[in-house]
């Protein structure tokens, strides 16, 4: 049974550096059909695509956060990270890492982890 | 970037209907920008109801289906269940431009 599952602080400083980690369960990341993405929802809106990235090597970023964010991937821990640079307190989210199909859209979720931007 | 629309807020009735919308400012939504749906509840990981349109994934109640609609992709609930009570999403994909979520729906079952 697939299961994702983030990771990580749930109180970063303002101008550090977020990082999550996503462990992935009933799966491989190195599986050819599937990317793997990350989506967040701050308190009281909607849900903003963060980026995805393909074990083959190829990541997409949204280019609103493009040159903050960077995705990798550790098949040896079947794990895939997320990290968002110089933060400031729009980065308050609800962070979800999901599997993605092809590159149209997440098919299964993590249950979401909660990050606050705070001094 | 491109935005998607969609309705703020619905209501349906118990055991009625409802269609949620999701428009494109680029234009008439097709098959080809791949339509998703998802359900969000308070406390759980949300849930993909429908991809590319119109397929369900094995956990989709039936009642939920998929479709294109007045140049929108669209959402029909028939007999609506207190626990459809959710936000609503809807994402769209513009190839390399990337994916872009609808700004939500929230829909009241009462």
């Amino acid at each position: 049974q697939l299961h994702l599952q983030e990771s990580g602080p749930g109180l970063v400083k303002p101008s550090e550096t977020l990082s999550l980690t996503c462990t992935v369960s009933g799966d491989s990341i190195t599986n050819h059909d599937y990317h793997w993405g990350w989506i967040r929802q701050p308190p009281g809106k909607g849900l903003e695509w963060i980026g995805s990235i393909y074990y083959g090597g190829n990541t997409y970023y949204n280019p609103s956060l493009k040159g903050r964010i960077t995705i990798l991937a550790d098949a040896s821990k079947n794990q895939f990270s997320l990290k968002v640079t110089s933060v400031t307190a729009a980065d308050t989210a609800v962070y979800y890492c999901a599997r993605v199909l092809g590159p149209t859209g997440p098919d299964f979720w993590g249950q979401g982890t909660l990050v606050t931007v705070s001094s | 970037q491109a935005v998607v629309t969609q309705e703020p807020s619905l209501t349906v009735s118990p055991g009625g209907t409802v269609t949620l919308t999701c428009g494109s400012s680029t234009g008439t939504v097709t098959s080809g920008l791949y339509p998703y749906w998802f359900q969000l509840r308070p406390g759980q990981a949300p849930r993909t109801l429908i991809y590319d349109t119109s397929n369900k994934h094995s956990w989709t109640p039936a009642r939920f289906s998929g479709s294109l609609l007045g140049g929108k992709a669209a959402l029909t609930l028939s007999g609506a269940q207190p626990e459809d009570e959710a936000e609503y999403y809807c994402l769209l994909s513009y190839g390399a431009a990337g994916p872009v979520f609808g700004g939500g729906t929230k829909l009241t079952v009462l």
